[in-house]
């Protein structure tokens, strides 16, 4: 069974629309993180939560809103989408803050 | 300027043989680097990770070896099976900082 649910797996989206990712993990984890993996570029740190507070945010654009309803949730809200959006996002949880991490298998999402 | 690099981008090796990814990294406050693994369609996953009061992991067959003062450190993948075939990120973060990732080595391991 898959220890972090991130979906959908996949996602088209027209230039400026609104979407959620979801993902929510049931590892019993503190922490939890987004990242992006977009062509020819290194994972990037977007944002990191720990007991439902935001630690850190890398992230320049308020486009990109973190929300966490529940201890093992933290959604990702895009709006206004840009076509260079487009890549693959991926939630991960920790025990606690940054120590070994776990990835969910990631949202691929395409703006067109 | 990329904090965290690899090389070589791809790598080929043999059932049997040893493939050796190497990192480096700017921040020489950087204190945690793991390495994570990662198969087409999937997330990273751990495989080993260092501290930087380390120089040296081992978990099986993978070893990192470390070197603080030329700020390098590098994967050695022992016994090379087909199932490492894989793309494999090196990282490293400062404290309770986020990961930030090399841009992978593409490896594959041939009968």
């Amino acid at each position: 069974d898959p220890k972090i649910i991130q979906k959908p797996k996949y996602l088209v989206a027209v230039t400026g629309s609104e979407k959620i990712l979801i993902c929510e993990q049931y590892l019993g984890h503190n922490a939890m993180y987004w990242y992006r993996q977009s062509a020819k570029k290194p994972l990037e740190f977007m944002f990191s939560y720990s007991y439902q507070k935001l630690m850190d945010n890398q992230t320049a654009s308020s486009r990109f809103q973190p929300q966490s309803s529940k201890k093992n949730h933290l959604d990702l809200q895009i709006t206004a989408l840009k076509p260079d959006d487009s890549a693959t996002y991926f939630c991960a949880s920790s025990q606690v803050r940054d120590s070994d991490y776990t990835f969910g298998s990631g949202t691929r999402l395409l703006v067109i | 300027q990329q904090q965290v690099r690899q090389s070589p981008q791809s790598l080929t090796v043999w059932e049997g043989e040893t493939a050796i990814l190497n990192c480096s990294y700017e921040n020489s406050a950087f204190d945690y680097f793991p390495w994570y693994q990662q198969f087409p369609g999937e997330g990273p996953a751990l495989l080993i990770s260092i501290l930087s009061v380390s120089d040296k992991k081992e978990d099986g067959r993978f070893t990192i070896f470390f070197n603080k003062r030329e700020k390098k450190l590098s994967l050695h993948i022992a016994d090379s099976q087909p199932g490492d075939s894989a793309t494999y990120f090196c990282a490293a973060s400062l404290g309770a900082q986020g990961l930030t990732f090399g841009l992978g080595t593409r490896v594959s391991v041939f009968p």
